[in-house]
């Protein structure tokens, strides 16, 4: 089936330590994105990119970076210059027709020790 | 002030209740609405999506848009223990530079009472 899949599902980081979290999908979509969610704070864009070898900060991109080497896979580094990385973490993408929508990934939570 | 508005709850109602959800916004250029919903340490799945002003109805929700008023709403009638959830309104306003970004409200957690 295709989809969209974030892996580790639970993560802990140590202070002072670099994180890769991944994202796959196997849809053939172009455009790729990361969020973050807390609390009362619902969604907020990190980064997106909408082709390979291309990507964009969104609202929140301090602390964080990204690479779209291939089509299926947008990893999210979460650094240590991130200062309140804990958070869940989501992925999606999302097709070039305006009309679909964009698929989630289960999301990592990630915690820091 | 922020883009999109949205009252976290939690709303908590009895089975069978008629729920409505709401969503302000101050962009007016947002053309493209959508409603998610999240279960606990799950991914938001797609709910309703509606381009421009109007509404849309499947099965029990309803997604009403007045772009006027910059106001959306999602009804969801008969309400279920199932619809127990995080729901997330999202907006955009379509591909702008090259990119198309969504905007999304705080999310409201609604539990259904059984």
């Amino acid at each position: 089936d295709g989809g969209i899949t974030q892996s580790p599902k639970y993560l802990f980081r140590k202070e002072g330590q670099n994180v890769t979290l991944s994202c796959e999908q196997n849809l053939n979509h172009d455009a790729m994105y990361w969020y973050r969610q807390d609390p009362g704070q619902g969604l907020r864009l990190i980064y997106y990119s909408q082709i390979v070898n291309d990507f964009q900060k969104g609202d929140i991109a301090e602390g964080y970076s990204v690479s779209r080497e291939k089509k299926e896979s947008f990893p999210l580094t979460v650094t240590s210059a991130q200062k309140n990385p804990t958070a869940f973490y989501l992925c999606a993408s999302r097709g070039e027709d305006m009309n679909t929508e964009a698929f989630f990934g289960q999301g990592t939570r990630l915690t820091v020790v | 002030q922020k883009e999109v508005e949205q009252d976290p709850g939690p709303l908590s109602v009895p089975e069978g209740a008629i729920v409505s959800l709401n969503c302000t916004y101050s962009n007016s250029a947002f053309q493209y609405f959508m409603w998610y919903r999240q279960y606990s340490r799950k991914g938001p799945e797609l709910l309703m999506y509606t381009y421009s002003s109007g509404n849309k109805e499947d099965g029990r929700f309803t997604a009403q848009v007045d772009k006027s008023s910059k106001y959306i709403s999602l009804f969801i009638r008969d309400s279920q223990p199932s619809d127990s959830a995080t729901y997330l309104c999202a907006m955009s306003a379509g591909v702008i530079q090259g990119a198309q970004k969504l905007v999304f409200g705080q999310g409201t957690r609604l539990t259904i009472n059984p």
